[in-house]
């Protein structure tokens, strides 16, 4: 049973970058087809696919974050990163990362518990 | 990008009921489709991908249907662990975007 748990600062000054690590457990980050994706959600708001990226290091963003955005993969770790660059107070959301299938449409079917990060000086 | 919309935003029902929320997409998907059961502090549970195939673990009472820009999620008969908020989330193309949200509560 594959798990997911992102860690990192939970307050973020506002211009900084913010900084999200996502640590996967029970099996190989390298190992089969997926896609791994980060997604956030403001309090009380709904979803927001940010990118991901395939083991092979290729990534897809967001456009709309495109500019600020990358996400990387430390297969060494077994963990896969975000990090958001000149953050704002719209930026304060949960932050989850989550695990598809590549391929078709499997849905993200993988997810972490989410880490709160909020952005304040 | 492909806009989600979700009907009704939110809806009162009894247990024992049977529920269904519509998902629009902006230009065809074909089955590129799936849904998510959300409940306060916790991250979304896959319950349909591909339009109407049952994630392992899912119960049953869960169904979709649709193809193209309609698509239903039915709840044949809603259970007390059913009250949570769902969303329709299209994987055609990038970005991935999902609707707005369907806020099941207890009548």
């Amino acid at each position: 049973q594959v798990q997911l748990q992102e860690s990192g600062p939970g307050l973020v000054k506002p211009s900084q970058t913010l900084s999200l690590t996502c640590t996967v457990s029970g099996g190989s980050i390298s190992s089969g087809t997926y896609y791994w994706s980060w997604i956030r959600q403001p309090a009380g708001k709904g979803l927001e696919w940010i990118g991901r990226i395939f083991i092979s290091g290729s990534t897809d963003y967001n456009p709309s974050l495109k500019s600020r955005v990358t996400i990387s993969v430390d297969t060494s770790k077994n963990q896969f990163s975000l990090k958001l660059s000149s953050v704002t107070a719209a930026d304060t959301a949960l932050y989850y990362c989550a695990r598809e299938t590549a391929g078709y449409s499997s849905g993200w079917y993988d997810w972490g518990q989410g880490t709160l990060v909020t952005v304040s000086s | 990008d492909i806009q989600m919309t979700q009907s009704p935003s939110s809806l009162s029902a009894s247990v024992g009921d049977r529920v269904s929320i519509t998902c629009r997409a902006s230009q065809s998907i074909s089955t590129y489709l799936n849904w998510y059961q959300q409940k306060p502090g916790k991250a979304p549970n896959l319950l349909i991908y591909a339009a109407s195939s049952l994630q392992s673990g899912v119960p049953s009472r869960f169904s979709g249907s649709g193809s193209g820009t309609d698509f239903t999620l039915t709840i044949s008969s809603l259970q007390p662990e059913d009250f949570a908020t769902y969303y329709c989330q299209q994987s055609y193309s990038s970005p991935f975007t999902f609707g707005p949200g369907t806020k099941v509560d207890i009548k």
